[in-house]
């Protein structure tokens, strides 16, 4: 079974500092990586994925996720946080080995990344 | 252009009544999922479906009935509204790919009196 840890329930950080957000896995194959952020009443929004390739992925508004496979991680990163970053971020996993629609996305449990002017 | 919409964004009720929650999608998905995410933030998964068949139904008491009219849309029926019902329930949307990420409706708010 899948799993995915965020360590993290908060990271503050000051504007224009980099940010790392972290996120490990457990998957039986090969896993497909996503995060997501949420901003206050409104649904999840798509970040970046990593399914396969280059490690480093990048996404929307500036972000960016390292894959790691011995380290089974997927760390959110920017260079330069904004005070319009302040958001809650999720980390998802799913088992690329048994892919479609009958395999479940797991979330992690959210990290709350607050950004100081 | 919204994606996902669900209704209503917030439904207030008391305990023992029946009511649905509405789920559209525009995107041309194949599979849809419902969500619920409770006070602590923590989201799971309660159903899935993929061009009108439940794929996924989570360990979700009999209370919760989601239906498929079709692949366009995904209703969330419950029936005798508990207060542990309280919550956000979120409606998704998908390629049936496992590599492709799903897009999420704004979410709606239940409350239990």
């Amino acid at each position: 079974a899948q799993s995915v840890a965020q360590p993290e329930d908060q990271v503050n950080v000051a504007e224009g500092n980099p940010l790392t957000v972290k996120c490990t896995y457990s998957v039986s194959g090969n896993p497909y990586l996503f995060w997501y952020v949420q901003y206050p009443n409104r649904g999840l929004q798509f970040l970046l994925k990593y399914i396969t390739g280059d490690n480093l992925v990048k996404g929307s508004y500036g972000f960016e996720a390292e894959f790691n496979k011995s380290q089974t991680s997927f760390h959110l990163k920017k260079p330069s946080a904004l005070v319009s970053d302040s958001a809650l971020y999720f980390c998802a996993v799913r088992d690329g080995e048994y892919g479609g629609a009958t395999n479940k996305l797991i979330f992690g449990t959210g990290t709350l990344l607050a950004v100081q002017p | 252009d919204t994606a996902v919409s669900q209704t209503p964004k917030y439904l207030v009720t008391q305990m023992g009544n029946d009511k649905s929650i509405k789920c559209e999608q525009n995107l041309g998905h194949d599979t849809m999922y419902w969500y619920k995410q409770d006070s602590k933030k923590f989201l799971k998964i309660m159903f899935s479906y993929n061009n009108k068949e439940l794929i996924i139904n989570e360990t979700v008491p009999n209370r919760f009935s989601p239906k498929s009219p079709d692949k366009a849309h995904l209703n969330l029926h419950i029936n005798s509204l508990e207060l542990g019902d309280s919550a956000v329930y979120f409606c998704a949307s998908s390629q049936r790919e496992g590599n492709q990420p799903q897009h999420f409706g704004d979410g709606t708010r239940l409350s239990i009196l």
